[in-house]
C-alpha cells in the first residue's frame, strides 16, 4: 500500500442495505476525513477523526458513522442506504489536523 | 454552510495565458488551501497559505491571501493543457479541526 486506498471503487446497493466504505493509509497521519461530491455542490465534510480513538461531525454528518479503532484505517457505514446517498465518497488524511491532505481515489456509490 | 466559494464557477482560456480564480470565506483562519481535481479523480495538494502569509508561490502557481477581507487568489500563468481541472480552495473553518472545501472552479484551457 502507497498512499491512501479506498475500497470498494464503485457499488451499486439497494436501499436500506448496509454498506461500509473502507480506508486505509499507510502514511501513520494523524488526522483522516469523509467528504461526499456532487455535482454543483463541491466536497462536502461528513465526519472526520483528529486521532485514533476520535472522531467528530462534519457538515452532513446524517445517516453515517465512523470508527477509528487504529491509525490506518477510518471505515464510513451507511446503516441504511437511501437514494440521496448517491454520490462520490473520498476519504483523505492529513499528518495533522488542517494541515496537506492527501486523497484517495474516491469510491462512486449509487443507491436505487 | 459554505466555508470557501470560488469565482468564477467555470473559466475558459487559450493556452499560454495566465488563469486566475478567486476565493472568499467566512471566518478567520489558521490557513488556507487551494486543490486540484482532475476529471474522476481524488484531489491533489497544490499550496497551503497561512494566516500570516499574503503571498506564496509554486512553480507556475501563485496564491495570494487577504485576511481583512477574507478572500484568496489562485493565479495559473502561462497555462497548459494538462492544467484543465477543478480547483477548490479549502479553510479551516473558525480555526476549527474541520476543513471545509468550496464547490470550485472548472477550469478548461483552450488549444
Amino acid at each position: 500500500i502507497a498512499g491512501i486506498t479506498q475500497a470498494p471503487t464503485s457499488q451499486i446497493l439497494a436501499a436500506g442495505r448496509r454498506m461500509t466504505l473502507r480506508c486505509t493509509q499507510d502514511m501513520r497521519h494523524n488526522a483522516m476525513y469523509w467528504y461526499r461530491q456532487d455535482l454543483g455542490l463541491g466536497l462536502r465534510l461528513i465526519h472526520y477523526s483528529n486521532t485514533a480513538g476520535t472522531t467528530g461531525k462534519g457538515e452532513v454528518p446524517d445517516g453515517y458513522s465512523v470508527s477509528r479503532a487504529n491509525t490506518d484505517d477510518f471505515p464510513l457505514t451507511l446503516a441504511s442506504a437511501v437514494p440521496s446517498q448517491t454520490s462520490v465518497y473520498f476519504c483523505a488524511s492529513s499528518a495533522v489536523t488542517g494541515e496537506t491532505q492527501y486523497f484517495g481515489p474516491g469510491t462512486r456509490l449509487t443507491v436505487l | 454552510s459554505q466555508q470557501g466559494e470560488e469565482d468564477p464557477q467555470a473559466l475558459s482560456i487559450q493556452e499560454g495565458e495566465n488563469a486566475t480564480m478567486n476565493c472568499s470565506y467566512k471566518t478567520s483562519i489558521n490557513n488556507l488551501q487551494w486543490y486540484r481535481q482532475n476529471s474522476g479523480r481524488g484531489l491533489v495538494h497544490l499550496i497551503l497559505i497561512r494566516s500570516n502569509e499574503r503571498e506564496k508561490h509554486s512553480g507556475r502557481l501563485r496564491v495570494t491571501l487577504d485576511t481583512s477581507k477574507k478572500s484568496s487568489s489562485l493565479l495559473i500563468t502561462a497555462s497548459r493543457a494538462a492544467d484543465t481541472a477543478s480547483y477548490f480552495c479549502a479553510t479551516d473553518e473558525n480555526r476549527d479541526d474541520k476543513i471545509i472545501f468550496g464547490k470550485g472552479t472548472r477550469l478548461h484551457i483552450l488549444p
